[in-house]
């Protein structure tokens, strides 16, 4: 298993500003990944965050809008860049089982609900 | 885009009843997972079953998969008030962890 600490767990901002969350893991892993859920929908990925090379996004989200850092295997930051009331939602990291086949469940943090004005 | 559906997309039932969620995807998986959410917290993982599977039992859960059909369901016996959330299907369709998650079955368990 895997345990996982994001924060912030909550946050109100201004529109134009960034917010960055942070995604910490007490294991070594290879993958991470961040998902957006927005009010009342399922969770949408976002994106996955590759130690030692650029994060892979998914179609509709950009790098410009969503710069993802992973600098070890147990870290990543999500930055959610100029801010409009359409980007409040809840933003969660995962990290996949790290078995032998890697067929295992996936782990997720607590989430950050973030809300634009 | 996702991939997975579900429905019915609310479900609401008296405590002690049984409650059935459906879950259809679209391409070749290697497993799919089924996650609990209480009022937009994080994510509870439930149940993983695999592509050579076809049913797999915890607790009150009973998770059943027919890849012919492309389509899992989720059945919680005697449902109990603390059932009451929303249910996602995900389903993991190349190994490394990245899942595509259905819209979810929110449930409410009247007491």
């Amino acid at each position: 298993s895997a345990v996982i600490s994001q924060k912030p767990s909550r946050d109100i901002c201004q529109r134009g500003t960034s917010l960055t969350i942070q995604c910490q893991v007490d294991s070594q892993v290879t993958m991470m990944f961040w998902y957006r859920q927005q009010p009342g929908q399922s969770l949408t990925l976002i994106a996955t965050a590759n130690q030692g090379s650029e994060a892979t996004y998914e179609s509709g989200f950009v790098i410009d809008k969503f710069p993802i850092s992973r600098p070890n295997l147990t870290f990543s930051t999500l930055t959610v860049s100029n801010m409009s009331p359409e980007d409040s939602s809840i933003y969660l990291c995962s990290v996949a089982g790290q078995g032998a086949s890697m067929n295992t469940e996936a782990f997720f943090g607590q989430g950050t609900r973030l809300t634009v004005v | 885009s996702q991939q997975g559906e579900e429905d019915p997309q609310a479900l609401s039932i008296q405590e002690g009843e049984n409650a059935t969620m459906n879950c259809s995807y679209k391409t070749s998986i290697n497993n799919l997972q089924w996650y609990r959410q209480n009022s937009g917290r994080g994510l509870v993982h439930l149940i993983l079953i695999r592509s050579n599977e076809r049913e797999k039992h915890s607790g009150r859960l009973r998770v059943t998969l027919d890849t012919s059909k492309k389509s899992s369901s989720l059945l919680i016996t005697a449902s109990r008030a603390a059932d009451t959330a929303s249910y996602f299907c995900a389903t993991d369709y190349r190994q490394g962890g990245k899942l595509i998650f259905g819209q979810g079955t929110e449930l409410s368990v009247k007491p």
